[in-house]
């Protein structure tokens, strides 16, 4: 079946420097969507990116969909306290399923 | 506040017990998805809704089974309990379907579920 993955899993970075997660999935993807989870919190919706090489940009992160349509990653640049989360990317197959990566948990410490 | 709300927002219960979870999507919102979060799975898509209607199906066991009202709001039923069905559920509305194009999900606060 369709799998994602995520590098890193974890990620320790001092604030203001920059981070970046991957997100590679098994199967072709319509599209795929970037999601945060604070500790104790619930998942909340950052970005979908549809269209093969799409790079779209919100204020210091920017997210890549690949030309594939089967990777993605997103970078922050010069982090800040309140990116500390767990970033996870979540692949859609076509309508038929949708796959969570397991997330990159990022710590900055200040 | 995401709009999405879920009750209960904490559940003890034992092994081979049932439960219902419930959850009522944003204003608006035609599709409800179910999620399971545990320390060791991740965030597993369990099923989708939309306006009534099955629309995907993810890793959801038989144990497990959903429907949606037509007042939109939807229900998680978990029979049998094991241990290992302790986790956090959550419920998220969107307003299009997977595979529809442009969509964003609004998550709930979830439920946990606790199996003793």
């Amino acid at each position: 079946g369709q799998q994602v993955m995520q590098i890193p899993q974890y990620q320790h970075v001092q604030e203001g420097e920059d981070f970046t997660t991957y997100c590679n999935s098994s199967t072709t993807l319509s599209n795929i969507q970037w999601y945060k989870q604070r500790p104790g919190g619930h998942p909340v919706f950052l970005i979908q990116l549809v269209k093969s090489g799409e790079v779209k940009k919100q204020k210091r992160l920017t997210f890549q969909f690949g030309e594939a349509k089967k990777n993605s990653s997103l970078h922050i640049t010069a982090t800040q306290t309140t990116d500390v989360g767990t970033y996870f990317c979540a692949g859609d197959n076509y309508g038929q399923n949708f796959v969570f990566g397991p997330g990159t948990r990022l710590s900055v410490l200040p | 506040d995401s709009g999405v709300t879920q009750t209960p927002k904490h559940l003890i219960t034992a092994t081979g017990q049932r439960v219902t979870l419930r959850c009522s999507p944003r204003s608006g919102d035609l599709s409800v998805y179910w999620y399971q979060q545990s320390l060791d799975q991740g965030l597993q898509f369990l099923i989708q809704y939309y306006n009534g209607e099955e629309r995907a199906k993810g890793n959801i066991l038989e144990r497990f089974s959903a429907q949606q009202f037509p007042d939109l709001h939807s229900e998680l039923n978990l029979s049998s309990l094991e241990l290992g069905d302790s986790a956090l559920y959550f419920c998220a509305s969107s307003v299009a379907s997977l595979g529809s194009g442009r969509y964003e999900q609004y998550f709930g606060p979830g439920t946990r579920l606790t199996v003793t």
